[in-house]
């Protein structure tokens, strides 16, 4: 079963706000990844974190690998209404598959 | 290359058919993994191949699911006597590994939806 902690489930935010979405976990993991979800189509990658302690961006988006390892946190600037979807953080351990957190659901009134 | 392609994009069959899916890859990329994915869940890993060699199996792959990647290019995802439950997204992800030591990103495709009535 899965072992991330995502969290918020769900935020409704007015176009312009920031968000700050997080991933925790009880174990250890190598890497973080983050995705989004558009209903009926697959996860596209939107930032990869690969180091304890990186601080990645891409865009508005802004994404940290924990010091521990054991969280990430992934940030976006002045939303717009196309960023509305499923976030959803993804880590692998020592194996390659991923595992992926519950989700957070963005959705954003004009 | 386009990225990751996955066909059929949707399947409705009964219960108790035979379904085969079909993943072809980004070009040259040597892993390719299987996810399944519920209704309000994230996607959770089924199998994965390294070129041609299938190295790992998930507990959630029973035997009545087999998948395959014959010359280490596009792969193949088989479930066979359906079950309603077996209804979900079915994705598909590749990447490029050479060395343990290199990062490795997954990228997926856009999903197989099956239905199974």
């Amino acid at each position: 079963g899965q072992q991330l902690n995502q969290s918020p489930q769900s935020m409704f935010i007015q176009e312009g706000e920031d968000v700050s979405m997080n991933c925790t976990s009880s174990s250890i993991f190598n890497t973080w990844l983050w995705y989004k979800q558009d209903p009926g189509e697959g996860p596209v990658l939107l930032i990869a974190l690969y180091k304890a302690g990186e601080l990645t961006s891409n865009g508005r988006l802004t994404a940290q690998f924990g010091i521990t390892r054991k969280d990430s946190f992934l940030n976006i600037s002045a939303s717009i209404p196309s960023d509305v979807g499923i976030y959803f953080c993804a880590s692998t351990g020592t194996a390659s598959k991923l595992t992926f957190g519950t989700g957070t659901r963005l959705q954003v009134t004009l | 290359d386009t990225g990751v392609s996955q066909n059929p994009r949707h399947k409705i069959t009964k219960r108790g058919q035979n379904v085969t899916f079909r993943c072809d890859p980004i070009s040259e990329h040597n892993r390719l993994y299987w996810y399944r994915q519920t209704l309000g869940q994230g996607p959770e890993f089924l199998t994965y191949f390294q070129n041609e060699a299938q190295l790992e199996k998930s507990r959630l792959l029973s035997d009545r699911f087999s998948a395959e990647r014959p010359k280490g290019s596009f792969s193949t995802l088989e479930i066979q006597r359906t079950e309603q439950g077996d209804s979900a997204m079915y994705l598909c992800a590749s990447s490029h590994l050479l060395t343990s030591e290199q990062q490795e990103t997954q990228y997926f495709g856009p999903g197989t939806r099956l239905l199974v009535l």
